[in-house]
């Protein structure tokens, strides 16, 4: 149980274009969905949180202008990458979690979009 | 305020040895704790997590933590490395209670070499 997939796994796309990445919980309702970076050899930054129904919450210094999050529905939040330029290159990984369930600060993670813009 | 330290970026050990990460943190209250692992290019995967109960933490793939309070510490260890045990791995804390939208705090990560 717990599984979040993500789509696409890689993209490559050319500066200036938007990319869109979807994050869907495949068998929990995930009431609350996150959206992390991560460069080379680094940990996980935090960029937003998305709540159903409800606007993002954006971390500091992240653009939600640049960056926008849909969590149209209990099993899927996206995240769109608005004119992408070369320093977006990055993996960007989501995470849910289920408010609902024992072990609610529990977040399961998806499997990452390695996104290369040129 | 919620902090976490993993005191080795990087950890190397022969396979059949034990394995020891080490994590400190520091939380204003009672946190929960997590030990992540992520192989290359891949997503986070939960080994084990502590959330007030049991001290002792058992894991996946024979991990298991121990929580001491008096330490601050969530030491992760394993008796006997495999080869598949090279990863990245992430000591992780809550950053509040639910109130504070549920947010994780990671640790810097260490990666773990298994020798043959």
């Amino acid at each position: 149980g717990a599984v979040v997939s993500q789509h696409p796994s890689r993209v490559i796309c050319k500066s200036g274009t938007s990319v869109k990445i979807e994050c869907r919980s495949l068998d929990f309702q995930a009431t609350t969905m996150f959206w992390y970076r991560q460069f080379p050899k680094q940990s996980l930054m935090l960029m937003a949180t998305s709540n159903e129904g409800s606007k993002a919450t954006y971390e500091q210094g992240v653009e939600k202008d640049k960056f926008l999050i849909n969590h149209a529905s209990l099993t899927l939040s996206t995240l769109t990458v608005t004119s992408a330029h070369p320093e977006d290159s990055s993996f960007y990984i989501c995470s849910a979690s289920d408010a609902k369930r024992v072990g609610r600060e529990t977040q399961y993670f998806g499997p990452g979009t390695r996104l290369l813009v040129l | 305020a919620q902090s976490v330290t993993q005191l080795d970026s990087h950890v190397s050990v022969s396979e059949g040895t034990p394995v020891l990460l080490r994590c400190n943190y520091s939380s204003s209250y009672s946190p929960s704790l997590f030990w992540y692992v992520q192989h290359p290019n891949k997503g986070l995967q939960l080994l084990l997590k502590y959330t007030s109960a049991a001290t002792l933490v058992k894991g996946i793939n024979g991990f298991e933590a121990e929580f001491k309070k008096s330490e601050t510490s969530f030491h992760l260890t394993k008796p006997s490395a495999h080869m598949s045990d090279a990863a990245e791995y992430f000591c992780v804390v809550t950053a509040g209670d639910y109130n504070q939208g549920g947010k994780l705090i990671f640790g810097q990560g260490t990666e773990l070499s298994v020798k043959p």
